[in-house]
């Protein structure tokens, strides 16, 4: 289930679950946002990004999809197993002219055997 | 792995003291931006450097300043520290400036300020 813990909103699953990971972006300017992973220890890792003209993209076992109307952007991890968990983060920016990344708090996921 | 390397990886100093944390950007990227990431939040633009000149800045002092050299390594200095600069430090390396190509990040420097 999901729960928010002391400092990390936190989701814990079953491995071969899927996951679903949410986030709420600030700025309705915003037109490109990426998906982030950053394991214990590591720096951030780049997942899957998309565009605001669009509405879903597919990777490798993951779907973003981006709700424009409410500012929701939401990860789903198939088949998630125990390497995936580590933090969450989505962040944005305008995909015209000069824009910096302005990250989101993070979602921890826990994957148990 | 994604090449970037950053020293030190851990940092302690005290209330008032200098600091500076070092980045190797990886081959052929041009561009290196800095994060703060305070325990528990995601991290926060600091500033980025394009072809040895800062291009863009985000809310922090001007006791942070930085350095990009001829081969993209760069510095982030901080002077006159405090306690809230405790945080892991990241580095991205990327390439072309524009603040949103895709930036692949170091492990991080923690500093700890006592």
């Amino acid at each position: 289930g999901e729960s928010v813990g002391l400092h990390l909103p936190t989701l814990s699953v079953q491995e071969g679950d899927n996951s679903i990971i949410n986030c709420a972006y600030s700025n309705s300017a915003s037109d490109y946002f990426i998906w982030y992973k950053q394991e214990s220890g590591k720096g951030p890792q780049f997942i899957i990004d998309i565009r605001s003209n669009m509405d879903k993209r597919q990777g490798q076992r993951v779907t973003v999809l981006l709700n424009k109307t409410v500012k929701h952007l939401s990860l789903q991890i198939a088949a998630t197993q125990p390497g995936d968990s580590a933090v969450y983060f989505c962040a944005e920016c305008l995909i015209s002219g000069y824009s910096t990344l302005t990250f989101g708090k993070g979602t921890m996921l826990l994957v148990s055997p | 792995e994604t090449g970037v390397t950053q020293s030190p990886t851990h940092l302690i100093k005290t209330r008032g003291q200098q600091v500076t944390l070092r980045c190797s950007s990886q081959s052929g990227h041009n561009t290196v931006s800095w994060y703060q990431q305070a325990l528990g939040q995601g991290p926060q633009f600091i500033f980025q450097y394009y072809r040895e000149e800062e291009n863009g800045r985000g809310n922090f002092p001007p006791r942070f300043s930085g350095l990009q050299f001829p081969n993209y390594s760069s510095e982030l200095n901080v002077n006159a520290l405090e306690l809230d600069d405790s945080a892991l430090y990241l580095c991205a390396s990327s390439y072309g400036g524009t603040g949103k190509e895709t930036q692949y990040f170091g492990p991080g420097t923690r500093l700890l300020v006592l």
